[in-house]
């Protein structure tokens, strides 16, 4: 069956610390890949996406996600934490026939 | 400003009551989409329609139902037969799922909080 896992439901950083978030999925190479983030209460934003067009793919708030084939992963990553990142974070893989498939979420903490 | 609308933002019920969650959507997508969330779940599908008139059983469907009469809107009713409603409710729209220029990339509308009492 075709899935997405993320490793970590919990991932603490320090303010100015990198922020690294794993995403990785089962089965063969999907066509598309995809970064949500959710604030409380909130839908969800994308924050970036892989479309084969390069595998380091960049987003808004400085994020950026490189897909590697060979580890069946698109993890997400950021230079420096910043207070405003504190939020949960969403991988989801489209194998193009149906519906987005989903990670369970990563709650991302920045401590002051 | 396009985008998606969900009503109510809070919405309380009682047990053994039927209740209906609006999307209204004015991006033009053809598909729309109602997922749940509960914490540490993530986001489970419960429908989705693909075109006016038709949709398809996600993978928590038991206890909900949709109905799709215009292409703008997708009402969801969580029914009394739903053993444990209390949820986070996210509607979703997008280009049609299939077709090999469409990323299937999903636009979000704010979501809706159902308790039951």
């Amino acid at each position: 069956a075709q899935s997405v896992t993320q490793l970590g439901s919990h991932v603490s950083v320090s303010e100015g610390a990198l922020v690294l978030l794993r995403c990785n999925y089962s089965s063969s190479v999907p066509p598309y890949l995809f970064w949500y983030v959710q604030y409380p209460n909130q839908g969800l934003q994308l924050l970036l996406k892989y479309t084969s067009a390069a595998t380091l793919v960049k987003g808004i708030n400085g994020f950026e996600a490189e897909f590697k084939k060979s580890e069946t992963s698109f993890h997400l990553t950021k230079p420096s934490a910043h207070m405003s990142d504190a939020a949960e974070y969403f991988c989801a893989v489209n194998w193009g026939n149906t519906p987005l498939v989903f990670g369970k979420g990563t709650r991302l903490s920045v401590i002051a | 400003d396009g985008g998606i609308t969900q009503s109510p933002k809070y919405l309380f019920r009682k047990e053994g009551q039927n209740v209906t969650l609006s999307c209204e959507q004015n991006l033009n997508h053809d598909a729309m989409y109602w997922y749940r969330q509960d914490p540490g779940q993530g986001l489970r599908l419960i429908y989705y329609s693909q075109i006016v008139n038709d949709f398809q059983k996600g993978d928590i469907a038991e206890g909900y139902s949709v109905s799709r009469e215009k292409k703008e809107s997708f009402p969801l009713t969580v029914t009394s037969a739903q053993k444990n409603p209390t949820a986070f409710y996210l509607c979703a729209s997008s280009t049609r799922t299939s077709g090999p220029t469409n990323t299937g990339e999903l636009f979000f509308g704010e979501g809706s909080r159902l308790t039951v009492l």
